[in-house]
């Protein structure tokens, strides 16, 4: 059985700061995972993911997540936030078939 | 727009009845996945199809659940004798795989039911 903890309901941080959103996962085999953001009235956008190579993925919107296969973590990070990154974080893992979501973060970036 | 499209995006059904919701995902995708979403959670799976086979359901899917995708292309999902408990977010996503490897999915708006 393959599953995600996202360990913190809520991040608040300030505008310019540097976030860290925290992802752990358990899958049997090579892991495949991903980030999907989710805003108010829309449906969940994919931002980065892992399948294999560099263990520091790039993203969309100046977002990159750490792969850490001895921690089995993958924390969403960002140098400086943004007021319009407020939304629903989800992590996911998957092996050949379903991904597997974690019950996300809210993110709150303050001004 | 070329994105997975659901409908209906809203549907209130009396306790008892049947619904059917209808996804088309994008056109290319060989894959499409059916998760169901509550306040507070994150997606829960229900079932996915490679092109038209149904290739994974979730035991937690009762027998009133039952979801097609005929010659590979859009999927529909009927949820027989709704109960109050049914009441949830559906989420259609669509992805484009390739043997064992998995990617990205790509979700619709999703079809809000609300079961009184």
């Amino acid at each position: 059985a393959q599953s995600v903890a996202q360990p913190e309901d809520q991040v608040n941080v300030a505008e310019g700061n540097p976030l860290t959103v925290k992802c752990t996962y358990s899958v049997s085999g090579n892991p495949y995972l991903f980030w999907y953001v989710q805003y108010p009235n829309r449906g969940l956008q994919f931002l980065l993911k892992y399948i294999t190579g560099d263990n520091l993925v790039k993203g969309s919107y100046g977002f990159e997540a750490e792969f850490n296969k001895s921690q089995t973590s993958f924390h969403l990070k960002k140098p400086s936030a943004l007021v319009s990154d407020s939304a629903l974080y989800f992590c996911a893992v998957a092996g050949a078939g379903k991904s597997t979501f974690g019950d996300g973060t809210t993110l709150t970036v303050k001004p | 727009d070329t994105g997975v499209s659901q409908d209906p995006r809203h549907k209130i059904t009396k306790r008892g009845q049947n619904v059917t919701f209808r996804c088309d995902p994008i056109s290319e995708h060989n894959r499409l996945y059916w998760y169901r979403q509550t306040l507070g959670q994150g997606p829960e799976f229900l079932t996915y199809f490679q092109n038209e086979a149904q290739l994974e359901k979730s035991r937690l899917l009762s027998d009133r659940f039952s979801a097609e995708r005929p010659k590979g292309s859009f999927s529909t999902l009927e949820i027989q004798r709704t109960e109050q408990g049914d009441s949830a977010m559906y989420l259609c996503a669509s992805s484009l795989n390739h043997l064992t490897m998995n990617t990205e999915a790509f979700f619709g708006q999703g079809t809000r039911l609300t079961v009184v």
